[in-house]
């Protein structure tokens, strides 16, 4: 089945350390895309790229960073400069001319 | 700054009433707009999209919106709302910045359907 898939599901952490949120698709899409999702907020644009080896800083990129080097590969990497890590992490692709953006069923991640 | 505004954050509504969510963007020059919906413990989804074209879309499940280019506005339309609409939705605007293309969401609007 073609979709996107996030890895783990739910992800603790203690304060200070890194930690790497997956993201693999299967969809031949070019763009690629990072959102966290807090109540009230809506989605938050962290990250995204539209072709391998390049990205581009979205609205709230303070304390993450990412890596493009495979089509089907997006992995997002949350240091510990993020002063506020806890959140729901949200993972998206799109072919380059958007048409629309898919969804994988996210992350929670929690630090302690 | 530029944005997607959603004026409506927690809706409730009884079974068969109509619905009317608000959106509004801020960006200028040509824009794809969007309207997701996320059921309580799934994927974000597509419910409908606008490009070009007759500014009245339809979308899934009965849901429609209506592009209003002077107005900057989106709104998401259902004449007769069912308990199975209780989701979270959100409007979305894809825009070329820098060269690239952003997809930017609104806060969302929570819809409680009462049965």
């Amino acid at each position: 089945d073609g979709g996107i898939t996030q890895s783990p599901k739910y992800l603790f952490r203690k304060e200070g350390q890194n930690v790497t949120l997956s993201c693999e698709q299967n969809l031949n899409h070019d763009a690629m895309y990072w959102y966290r999702q807090d109540p009230g907020q809506g989605l938050r644009l962290i990250y995204y790229s539209q072709i391998v080896n390049d990205f581009q800083k979205g609205d709230i990129a303070e304390g993450y960073s990412v890596s493009r080097e495979k089509k089907e590969s997006f992995p997002l990497t949350v240091t510990s400069a993020q002063k506020n890590p806890t959140a729901f992490y949200l993972c998206a692709s799109s072919i380059r001319d958007y048409t629309e953006a898919f969804f994988g069923q996210g992350t929670r991640l929690t630090v302690v | 700054a530029q944005s997607v505004s959603q004026h409506n954050h927690h809706v409730i509504l009884s079974e068969a009433a109509s619905l009317e969510l608000g959106c509004n963007y801020s960006y200028g020059g040509t824009v794809n707009l969007f309207w997701y919906v996320q059921y309580p413990g799934q994927h974000l989804q597509l419910l409908l999209k606008y490009f070009s074209g007759d500014p009245l879309v339809k979308g899934i499940k009965g849901f429609e919106a209506e592009f209003i280019k002077s107005k900057f506005s989106f709104n998401l339309r259902k004449p007769s709302v069912q308990w199975s609409d209780t989701a979270e939705y959100f409007c979305a605007v894809s825009h070329l910045s820098g060269g690239y293309n952003k997809l930017i969401f609104g806060a969302g609007t929570r819809l409680a359907v009462h049965p």
